[in-house]
């Protein structure tokens, strides 16, 4: 079966850069059509779809966090890793990870999510 | 970025009702519209993509329409285990915004 999970560190320091790794099984990423995303949710609101990449390492990102973000894959260690530079209170929040499968056209939906992990960045 | 919109914010219901949560896209997005259920604490839970279809394992008193711009998930009737947050999500253009959520309560 598919699973996810996201690990890296739960604190940070503003300007600071993180580092979330996303380790999955079930699935492989150079399957056509397969992708991976990182969506994120502060305490209390909604949810934010921050970077996807796809099975031909294909990359894209929010345009309002563009900057400062990088998406990269290991297939060989069914990895996906996310950078986000130049922390800030604001980027406090629930960070999660979920596979996604394309038809044509567009997403079939985050069909399976890792548990997410919590970071908290403060001085 | 195409900006969804649900409505209503928030909404209180009883078991046994039907239910029904409207989204809708700034520009049209086919069909490619999801519904996510998420309780407090839990990621979230895909329940209906590409507007219609039921994802594997969701009761069938979960449903959804529409196509273009308006989209709608109904819950035909509530159960205890129903009391959650409500997101709607398209998934036709990058980035693929999500709505501000529904918060479904107890009457």
């Amino acid at each position: 079966q598919i699973t996810l999970k996201e690990s890296g560190p739960t604190l940070v320091k503003p300007t600071q850069t993180l580092t979330l790794t996303c380790t999955f099984s079930g699935f492989s990423l150079s399957t056509s059509g397969v992708g991976v995303g990182w969506i994120r949710q502060p305490p209390g609101k909604a949810l934010e779809w921050l970077a996807l990449i796809y099975w031909d390492d294909d990359k894209r990102y929010s345009p309002s966090l563009k900057s400062r973000l990088t998406i990269t894959k290991d297939t060989s260690k069914n990895q996906v890793v996310l950078t986000m530079t130049n922390m800030d209170p604001v980027d406090t929040a629930t960070y999660y990870c979920a596979h996604i499968e394309y038809e044509h056209a567009g997403g079939l939906g985050f069909d399976y999510w890792g548990q997410g992990t919590l970071v908290t960045v403060s001085s | 970025d195409i900006q969804m919109t649900q409505s209503p914010s928030s909404l209180s219901a009883s078991v046994g009702d039907r239910v029904t949560i409207t989204c809708r896209a700034s520009q049209s997005i086919s069909s490619y519209l999801n519904w996510y259920q998420q309780k407090p604490g839990k990621a979230p839970k895909l329940l209906i993509y590409a507007a219609s279809s039921l994802q594997s394992g969701v009761p069938s008193r979960f449903s959804g329409s529409g196509s273009g711009t308006d989209f709608t998930l109904t819950i035909s009737s509530l159960q205890p285990e129903d009391f959650a947050t409500y997101y709607c999500q398209q998934s036709y253009s990058t980035p693929d915004t999500f709505g501000q959520g529904t918060r479904l309560e107890i009457k």
